[in-house]
């Protein structure tokens, strides 16, 4: 089936490890994008890549890293895991404005 | 502060009752996409309104998008346990470079 891929699903890791999230998609979307989700806060973004090639900022990207290694994968890195960083990860595609398609999300608990 | 305000934040019903989530901001969007995810699922597309004051039926679900283009709202009838989720509204503004800005969302159960 088409869409977005996220691997692994869940993850643990202590404060002070380091992590790397993978994503990947099969609609030849060019944009990509990944959010955090946490209780009450909506979701928000982290960073995006507008086209291969290129990354951005988002609201939150303090404490990440990421990088578009091609049209299809976009990864998202945790150098130095901090509790705060304790939430649900999702990565997302897009072609035109009008809707993303989301990943089933990436739970990862820092200790 | 969120620049998209959802209410309610949580709603409880009995099946066949009708139901009105809101979404809310002081800013103006180019446009306004509704999305509902389920426990352990990412969030999946209902509907994007472009237009201000447009509205689109999608079976029992109804979405507005304000005339002034900061607010829209979901009006569900006669719900039923199958629109169990949570609902959330997300804006694109002008300038923006593609990025979605997501309200907090509503937690809607509904009851059998």
């Amino acid at each position: 089936n088409a869409g977005v891929t996220q691997t692994p699903k869940f993850q643990v890791l202590k404060t002070g490890q380091s992590m790397t999230l993978q994503c990947a998609q099969d609609m030849n979307h060019n944009s990509m994008y990944w959010y955090r989700q946490d209780p009450g806060m909506g979701l928000r973004l982290i960073y995006y890549s507008a086209s291969e090639g290129t990354t951005d900022k988002g609201e939150v990207p303090n404490g990440y890293n990421v990088s578009r290694l091609n049209k299809r994968e976009f990864s998202l890195r945790l150098e130095s895991a901090a509790p705060s960083q304790t939430s649900v990860y999702f990565c997302a595609s897009s072609e035109v404005i009008y809707g993303y398609t989301f990943g089933s999300g990436t739970r990862l608990t820092v200790v | 502060t969120q620049l998209l305000e959802q209410s309610p934040q949580f709603l409880s019903i009995q099946e066949g009752e009708n139901l009105t989530v809101y979404c809310n901001s002081s800013s103006v969007f180019s446009s306004l996409q509704w999305y509902r995810q389920e426990p352990g699922e990412g969030p999946v597309l209902l509907v994007t309104v472009v237009t201000g004051g447009e509205v689109k039926k999608l079976k029992r679900l109804t979405f507005q998008f304000g005339d002034a283009r900061k607010d829209s709202s979901l009006h569900i009838t006669a719900a039923q346990p199958g629109d169990t989720g949570l609902y959330l509204c997300a804006g694109l503004r002008r300038g923006s470079a593609r990025q979605l800005t997501f309200g907090s969302g509503t937690q809607l159960t509904v009851l059998p």
